[in-house]
Order: structure tokens, then sequence, then C-alpha cells
């Protein structure tokens, strides 16, 4: 079967990095994507990644291997604002995403 | 570029009656447009993939003569809920793909619409 796995929640301090992990099994791989959404909107678009390696944007980087069926979302010098549900996606052979269940980042000051 | 609304943002509506949600693509034109519910605390279930001009797809479990999908032209689509009850109370989230844009892969999402049926 197909399925996504990442943690439910995490907590970090403001100005501290972490790293959110997604493991995922698919029917086929068309890349991974990592979104953001706050509490009562949708979700935004944060990366996108289908080949192995790292991919930076700004504070904001992702990861993949396709080997290890592994992605991670690594968010450095953390906000307030980074508040959030952080949730990964993978898109099987028939270009359908596949979603995990979220991971929620509680930043504190 | 690639922006899609949704309408209504939020609606509150008696059991038994039936609501229609708007997804329109603004600046871009999507052959694909995807539904998906979303409960508290939950992550996007998808309900259905719905394809310009063809009936929509749906996912397993989710009823078709109760979510009636139209998908009428390039820049919408619609869901209707029919004969709502509160177990339908969720926030509805579509989303479409810009075949156009060179990233056709990627899902641009609608801010979603809250809906409550008491």
């Amino acid at each position: 079967g197909q399925n996504i796995d990442q943690p439910t929640e995490m907590t970090a301090t403001e100005g501290a990095i972490v790293q959110i992990n997604c493991t995922y099994q698919t029917s086929g791989f068309n890349g991974l994507f990592w979104y953001q959404q706050h509490a009562g909107e949708a979700p935004t678009f944060l990366s996108y990644n289908v080949l192995d390696g790292l991919e930076e944007k700004g504070r904001f980087s992702s990861f993949l291997s396709r080997s290890k069926g592994y992605s991670y979302l690594l968010l450095k010098e953390l906000q307030m604002k980074d508040s959030a549900s952080y949730l990964c996606a993978a898109m099987d052979s028939n270009y359908q995403l596949i979603w995990g269940a979220g991971t929620k980042l509680i930043i504190k000051p | 570029g690639a922006v899609v609304s949704q309408h209504p943002s939020w609606v509150i509506c008696k059991s038994g009656t039936s609501v229609k949600i708007e997804c329109r693509s603004l600046d871009f034109q999507a052959t694909t447009m995807f539904w998906y519910r979303q409960f508290p605390k939950q992550s996007l279930m998808l309900m259905a993939t719905s394809n310009e001009g063809s009936k929509a797809t749906y996912e397993q479990g989710v009823e078709k003569d109760k979510f009636l999908i139209n998908h009428a032209s390039l820049t919408l689509s619609t869901l209707t809920v029919t004969s709502a009850h509160p177990e339908d109370s969720s926030f509805y989230i579509c989303s479409a793909r810009d075949l156009d844009s060179g990233r056709d892969i990627e899902q641009f999402f609608g801010p979603g619409t809250r809906l409550t049926v008491l």
C-alpha cells in the first residue's frame, strides 16, 4: 500500500534549527512536496524534490533520498510565524498526491 | 501567477439543504482540479479528481451522489454537497494544476471553504 509517515508534533525554540522527517512508500514516484499550513488556512507550497539531494530556498531546505524513501524539511533561524503544520506529500505514478498527516511545529520564544 | 479562488469562504446551513462551492483558477487554465476535505487536526483527504469536460473520479468511500462535482470549463469546478448533515461539516479545499506553467505537477490550492451544517 501507499503510506507517508511524519512525526505528529515537534517543538523548537525561536532562532534555532529544526528538521522534520518524512518517509514514504508509493506506487511509483514522481516527486516529494512539502507544504506549510496555518490553522484554518489552505496549504501553501514550500518545496518540490524529484532528484536526490538538497534544495535550498532561503531559510527552508528540503532533502530527498529516493533509494531510502526519505525526505526532510529543514527550517533555519526559526521565527514565531513558522508555527504551523508541515505536510509531506509524495506523488505516485498516477501523479496523485499521497499526503502525510502533517507535523505540527510549535515554536517557543 | 497560479492563483486559485474559492467561494464562499465559509457557509453555515441547515441540515438537509444543499451547498455549492466554487473553485476558480484565476490566471491559468486547469484541466485537472482536486477536491479535498480536512477535518480538524487531520491531514488533507482527497475526495475526487475533476477533469474538464468529463466525469469526476471519486476516491473510495466518497459518495458521488452526495458530493456532486462539475468541471464545466478550464477555470471553474464546483462541488455541491447535497442534503448536508452535521457530519459533513468540514474544511473543503480545492486545488488545480497549471499545465502550461512548466510546473505542471504542482498543485495550487484555493483558500478553502469552511462548511458548518447545523
